[in-house]
């Protein structure tokens, strides 16, 4: 079975300061792994996601991702914080059948 | 890019009656959606697998007979949420493959309200 763990319900940073939300995940199977945004009552927005290629990935809006095998992790980063990334954000498995598997979901606050 | 629309973007509706929302993807043709849903606070659960030409494909504990799907083109699925109660108010999410494993559309969702 393949499924995602986030690390964290809710994260509060400093804008300026390193955002930082962890992902594990378990697969039977070579993974694919994003990272969404969700806004209040909006849809998801594709941050960045993992395919097997490089295993740091570069998303929008400055966030990255580092995909690490041995520690069956994709834990989420972006340098410096900004009030506009306060939002919700679902790590999810992609699985053979296309059907997307998501963690809890971890709530970032930004502090002026 | 493709774009999924869902329609209606939100809709409160009174308990025992039936929802229907529609979800479609603009500019491709999806032969499978997902729809998903989401409670207040929490994360996105797959409901269902809508098949364009067969029959939806169900996840455990979801009603088949409370949470209809069609599929009934390339381009339209439809969710109808048969006898609505207060305990089926959700946020209502469909997606749609983009070919790959690799790529997933999202509608930008529907909330549905039951009083």
């Amino acid at each position: 079975a393949q499924s995602v763990t986030q690390l964290g319900s809710h994260v509060s940073v400093s804008e300026g300061a390193l955002v930082l939300l962890r992902c594990n995940y378990s697969s039977s199977v070579p993974p694919y792994l994003f990272w969404y945004v969700q806004y209040p009552n909006q849809g998801l927005q594709l941050l960045l996601k993992y395919t097997s290629a490089a295993t740091l990935v570069k998303g929008i809006n400055g966030f990255e991702a580092e995909f690490k095998k041995s520690e069956t992790s994709f834990h989420l980063t972006k340098p410096s914080a900004h009030m506009s990334d306060a939002a919700e954000y679902f790590c999810a498995v992609s699985l053979y059948d296309y059907k997307l598997s998501f963690g809890a979901g971890t709530t970032v606050t930004v502090r002026a | 890019g493709a774009v999924v629309s869902q329609h209606p973007s939100w809709v409160i509706c009174k308990s025992g009656t039936s929802v229907k929302i529609e979800c479609r993807s603009l500019d491709f043709q999806a032969t499978t959606m997902f729809w998903y849903r989401q409670f207040p606070k929490q994360s996105l659960m797959l409901m269902a697998t809508s098949n364009e030409g067969s029959k939806a494909t169900y996840e455990q504990g979801v009603e088949k007979d409370k949470f209809l799907i069609n599929h009934a083109s390339l381009t339209l699925s439809t969710l109808t949420v048969t006898s609505a109660h207060p305990e089926d108010s959700s946020f209502y999410i469909c997606s749609a493959p983009g070919g790959g494993r690799d790529t997933q559309y999202f509608g930008p969702g529907t909330r549905l309200t039951v009083l």
